[in-house]
C-alpha cells in the first residue's frame, strides 16, 4: 500500500529548531512536498523536494533522501505563529498522497 | 487576485439528502482535487480531475460524485449513500495534472454536518 508516516505531535519552545520527519512507501514517487495548516484553515504550500538534498526557504528547510524513503521539514527560529499542523505529501502519477500530519506546539 | 473559492463555508445535510459543494478557481489550472479531512486526521483524496470532462476516483470515492464541465469549476456532490459525511472538505488545484511536482493551492474548505 501507499503511506506516509509522521510523528503525531512535536513540542518546542520559541526560538528553537524543530525537525518533523516523514517516511514514505509509495509507487511512482516524483517528489515530496510540505504543507502547513492552521486550525480550521486551508493547507498552504511550504516547499518541494524533487531531488535528494536540502532545499532552503527562509526559516524553513526541507530534506529528501530517496534511497532511505525519508524526508524532513526543519523549522528554525520558531515563532508562536508556527503552531500548526504540518503534512508531507508524496507526488505520484496524477495525484498526491498526504501524510498523517504532525501537530507542532510552540511554547513561549 | 487568483485563487480557489469554495462555498458554502458551512453546510448541513438532512437524512436522505444530496448536497453539492462548490469549487471555483481562476488560476487557469488544469488539475483539480477534492479531499476529505476528519478531525485530527490527514487529507484523503475523494476525486481528482486532470483535465476538463475527465475525472478519476480517489481513495474514498464511494458516496460522492463530481463533474468537470468547465476548467474553472469542479463541484462535489455528497449523496445520501455517504453514511458518514460529517467532515471538512477541501478543494485544491495545481497547474499540471501530470506533473506532481506542482504545488497544490487549496480553498478555505466547507464544513459539512448532519442535521
Amino acid at each position: 500500500g501507499q503511506s506516509l508516516e509522521q510523528p503525531s505531535e512535536v513540542t518546542a519552545v520559541e526560538g528553537a529548531i524543530v525537525q518533523i520527519n516523514c517516511t514514505y512507501q509509495t509507487s511512482g514517487f516524483y517528489g515530496l512536498s510540505w504543507y502547513q495548516q492552521h486550525d480550521g484553515g486551508a493547507p498552504t504550500f511550504l516547499s518541494y523536494n524533487a531531488l535528494d538534498g536540502l532545499e532552503e526557504t527562509g526559516r524553513f528547510s526541507s530534506f529528501l533522501s530517496r534511497s532511505d524513503s525519508y524526508g524532513y521539514l526543519l523549522l528554525q527560529e520558531l515563532q508562536m505563529k508556527d503552531s500548526a499542523s504540518y503534512f508531507c505529501a508524496a507526488g505520484g502519477t496524477y495525484k498526491y498522497i498526504f501524510g498523517t500530519g504532525t501537530r507542532l506546539k510552540v511554547l513561549a | 487576485d487568483g485563487g480557489i473559492t469554495q462555498s458554502p463555508k458551512y453546510l448541513f445535510r438532512k437524512e436522505g439528502q444530496n448536497v453539492t459543494l462548490s469549487c471555483e478557481q481562476n488560476l487557469n489550472h488544469d488539475a483539480m482535487y477534492w479531499y476529505r479531512q476528519d478531525p485530527g486526521q490527514g487529507l484523503r483524496l475523494i476525486y481528482y480531475s486532470q483535465i476538463v470532462n475527465d475525472f478519476q476516483k480517489g481513495d474514498i470515492a464511494e458516496g460522492y460524485s463530481v463533474s468537470r464541465e468547465k476548467k474553472e469549476s469542479f463541484p462535489l456532490t455528497v449523496t445520501s449513500a455517504q453514511k458518514n459525511p460529517t467532515a471538512f472538505y477541501l478543494c485544491a488545484s495545481s497547474a499540471s495534472g501530470t506533473a506532481s511536482n506542482q504545488p497544490q493551492h487549496f480553498g478555505d474548505g466547507t464544513r459539512l454536518s448532519i442535521l
